[in-house]
Parts: structure tokens; C-alpha cells; sequence
């Protein structure tokens, strides 16, 4: 069975400061795919990035950079310099590639960013 | 540009009655999931299908019905609603059980 645990229900932080969102997964398969979802207070998701099992190089992208370890079972999404319009919630996903694969979501983790 | 389209966006019901969600995509997607949000509960899958005449259950699909007949539409059922089922309903659609899923914008169920 896969799981997605975002430890981090809710974090605050001041406009311009850096923050990094944790996420930890669990999977029995070797091949498998990680991505990140935004939510803003609108309510529609957001794709932000997906990643698979065999690239642990790890990304960037504006402000917004992801760090995947397998070591640690990790993909962890930082965004630097934060501003107002990042406050939202924002969900790690996986799914494996077996024969009954399906996207499994975290349980989100909100964040607000005060100006 | 319609992507995934569910209707309705907002819907009350008494406990008891019966509903349907209807969730429309026109991208040709293989894949289609029925997921309900839950304040501290995430996103939680009720009912997938793989492709067109297939179903599945997910992590929560008691109490749910669903049906794929054409590729393009994914139907969700409730048969007698409860207000445990009072809920953000999403659909998604992907092309892939690998690639990226693209959400609907969500009905929001209550039932009193």
C-alpha cells in the first residue's frame, strides 16, 4: 500500500521569508511518481510538478525548487522569497505504476503568508 | 478550454435522497478519479476507472455508486445520502495513472 504523510498541517510565515513543505512517502514498488498540488483559496487544484522514481535530480523553478530523496523517502518543496498570492494549501501526491495504481494524496498542508 | 467540468458546483440535500455527480472531460483521458475533500482529511480517492466500462474502488467508496459508460463522463451516485457524505466532491482526469491529473473545480454536497 502507498501513503503520503505531510507531518506540517500549518505553517505561517512573513512575506519574504523562505519555506520548505515536507513531504514523506511510502511505497512498495520501485517505479512510482511524486507531484505537488496547489489550492488556493479559490478551491481548484493546481499541477505544480511531477517527479519519477528514477530522477533524484532536483528542480527549480522561479521561486519554487523540490528536493527528492529516496534515501529518506522525501520530496520536499521549498518556496523562496515567499509572497501573499503563495498562501494556500498545497498537497504531495504519489501513485506507483502497478496493475491497480492510483494517485494518493497527502493530507495537505496550509500555508499562509502574512505581507 | 473546458478541461474537466462537474455539475453541479453547489447542491443541498435531505438526509435519504438521491443524487448524481456528473464529471465531463475533453481531453480524451483514460483516467478518472472521484475524490472527496474533508477539512484535515485531505484528498481522499472514493472510485476510479481505469478506462471506459471500467470502475474501482478507492480508499472510501462505501455508500457511492459510479459508472463510466462513455470515455468523456465519469458519473458519481449517491444512493441515499447521509450527512457524513456532507463533503468538496472533485473530479480528475489524466491521461496516464503516471502523468498529471487535471481537477475539476469541485461541487460542494450538503446534506442536512
Amino acid at each position: 500500500a502507498q501513503k503520503v504523510t505531510q507531518a506540517q498541517t500549518e505553517i505561517s510565515v512573513v512575506e519574504k521569508e523562505d519555506v520548505t513543505l515536507d513531504c514523506v512517502y511510502e511505497t512498495r514498488d520501485t517505479t512510482y511518481y511524486l507531484f505537488w498540488y496547489k489550492q488556493p483559496p479559490s478551491g481548484e487544484l493546481v499541477f505544480l510538478i511531477r517527479r519519477n522514481s528514477f530522477d533524484e535530480q532536483n528542480e527549480i523553478s522561479g521561486r519554487y525548487s523540490w528536493n527528492f530523496q529516496k534515501s529518506t523517502s522525501s520530496f520536499n518543496f521549498t518556496i523562496t522569497a515567499s509572497q501573499v498570492v503563495d498562501s494556500a494549501v498545497y498537497f504531495c501526491a504519489l501513485t506507483d505504476t502497478g496493475a491497480n495504481s492510483k494517485l494518493t494524496f497527502g493530507k495537505g498542508i496550509t500555508l499562509s503568508v502574512r505581507p | 478550454n473546458a478541461g474537466v467540468t462537474q455539475t453541479p458546483k453547489f447542491r443541498v440535500l435531505k438526509t435519504g435522497q438521491s443524487m448524481t455527480l456528473l464529471c465531463a472531460q475533453d481531453m480524451n483521458h483514460e483516467y478518472m478519479y472521484w475524490y472527496r475533500q474533508d477539512p484535515g482529511m485531505g484528498l481522499r480517492l472514493i472510485h476510479y476507472s481505469v478506462g471506459e466500462g471500467t470502475t474501482a474502488k478507492g480508499e472510501v467508496p462505501d455508500g457511492y455508486n459510479v459508472s463510466r459508460l462513455k470515455k468523456q463522463n465519469f458519473l458519481l451516485g449517491l444512493e441515499s445520502a447521509a450527512p457524513s457524505q456532507t463533503s468538496v466532491y472533485f473530479c480528475a482526469s489524466s491521461w496516464a495513472d503516471y502523468t498529471e491529473a487535471f481537477f475539476g473545480q469541485g461541487t460542494r454536497l450538503t446534506v442536512v
